[in-house]
């Protein structure tokens, strides 16, 4: 069965520290890694990857993917309030005749002043 | 762009009636749109998968007579909770995909059923 697995699920940081999110995965016929942000709504995208090795950066985020090692990881430089979140990742998974994306159980990161 | 609304964001109703909410791409066409639910404090729980035009595929575990969804444009899909009970509370969310993989979420829908 396809799984996802975030770690650490929770994480509280002081406001400028430098954090790293891990999420590792099992699927079959992988197609894609997406990173998203939750606050208190719906999810917000951050990056897709695709490609083993190449860095995706966005401000004081960035991802990298490892396809060999089944893994990616979020990286946040100078955490601010403003990070404190859920990120979620997940993996687009091809499937018989739909494709779907597997969600991991989330990493809640909680930046303090 | 790439904005999903959904309507209503918030709704309370009495147990043993229906509900419909709606998902709305805004600004592209869905050819694939996902319904989730999540709980306090919980991951996205995929519920079923929709693509336009046809029959939504649903995971294992949920009831597609009481879940029913319908596709019926590349800019909307609807999820009806039928017969909802205080155990379907909980937070209703859908993502609309274009073209490539990256989900676009909508704002989600609070369901209170008393």
């Amino acid at each position: 069965e396809d799984k996802v697995v975030q770690s650490p699920l929770s994480l509280v940081v002081h406001e400028g520290d430098t954090v790293t999110l891990n999420c590792s995965y099992e699927v079959t016929n992988f197609r894609s890694l997406l990173w998203y942000k939750q606050e208190k709504k719906a999810p917000t995208f951050l990056f897709m990857l695709t490609s083993s090795g190449i860095e995706k950066k966005s401000g004081r985020l960035s991802s990298i993917l490892d396809k060999k090692e089944l893994f990616s990881i979020l990286n946040i430089t100078a955490t601010q309030t403003g990070d404190s979140a859920i990120y979620l990742c997940a993996w687009g998974a091809m499937k018989t005749s739909y494709d779907k994306v597997i969600f991991g159980p989330g990493t809640s990161l909680s930046v303090i002043p | 762009g790439a904005v999903v609304s959904q309507h209503p964001s918030r709704v309370i109703c009495k147990s043993g009636t229906s509900v419909k909410i709606e998902c709305r791409s805004l600004d592209f066409q869905a050819t694939t749109m996902f319904w989730y639910r999540q709980f306090p404090k919980q991951s996205l729980m995929l519920m079923a998968t929709s693509n336009e035009g046809s029959k939504a595929t649903y995971e294992q575990g949920v009831e597609k007579d009481k879940f029913l969804i319908n596709h019926a444009s590349l800019t909307l899909s609807t999820l009806t909770v039928t017969s909802a009970h205080p155990e379907d509370s909980s937070f209703y969310i859908c993502s609309a995909r274009g073209n490539t993989d990256t989900q676009y979420f909508g704002p989600g829908t609070r369901l209170t059923v008393l």
